[in-house]
């Protein structure tokens, strides 16, 4: 059984570029959330996919995307980025509706400057 | 809205203590409760959930719903408790998003 990866591990990018990261979930998980942890707060959330279709989402703008591929492996994406994006950006993999716990990868650290 | 309110950002107790973290929560319905913890340099693992009813490396949380409270606590404190820890909640519906607390950062002294 292998856990959740998510790369790279850590980005820098200047504020206005576009960045991609990238999550895989647990073997047999259906259900990817990404998270944004800023420094010395909770994780927030962003949005969930499942069935490759967004499934709940947070108090996040537009420009904040994501996609899910067949393999259930998830991509989030962010547009036109802010130096208040720079944070820690979490993938947790679960199974849909269930009781079930969320397994968490290490997260990607971003730096917008 | 829903929101967890964990008071104390820092806790340190001497090894062998009583530990408490504090844990509040307001929600319009019944929500699960969670504590996740964090432990140097590893990622975020789910400590325990209230449905559960069980006690996990020692510790136990009992939800209080009168007083909207789920604190987390363990007789006597290890120094290998010593991590970050957060409640979450999440309530119904098929996306069961969590939502968590600032965290405590709990160290035990030797």
């Amino acid at each position: 059984e292998t856990g959740v990866t998510q790369s790279p591990t850590h980005l820098i990018k200047t504020r206005g570029q576009q960045v991609t990261l990238r999550c895989s979930s647990q073997s047999g998980h259906n259900t990817v959330s990404w998270y944004q942890q800023a420094l010395g707060q909770g994780p927030q959330f962003i949005f969930q996919y499942y069935r490759e279709e967004e499934n709940g989402r947070g108090n996040f703008p537009p420009r904040f995307s994501g996609l899910q591929f067949p393999n259930y492996s998830s991509e989030l994406n962010v547009n036109a980025l802010e130096l208040d994006d720079s944070a820690l950006y979490l993938c947790a993999s679960s199974l849909v509706g269930a009781a079930t716990e969320a397994f968490f990868g290490q997260g990607t650290r971003l730096t917008v400057v | 809205a829903q929101r967890v309110t964990q008071p104390e950002k820092l806790l340190s107790v001497f090894k062998g203590a009583p530990v408490e973290l504090k844990c509040n929560y307001s929600y319009s319905g019944s929500p699960e409760l969670f504590w996740y913890v964090q432990y140097s340099r590893q990622r975020l693992q789910l400590l325990l959930r209230h449905i559960s009813r069980e006690s996990i490396k020692g510790f136990t949380a009992d939800l209080n719903k009168g007083e909207t409270s789920f604190h987390l606590k363990k007789p006597f404190a290890q120094e290998e408790d010593s991590a970050m820890y957060y409640c979450a909640l999440t309530g119904p519906g098929s996306a069961r998003q969590l939502t968590f607390g600032s965290g405590t950062q709990l160290t035990v002294l030797p």
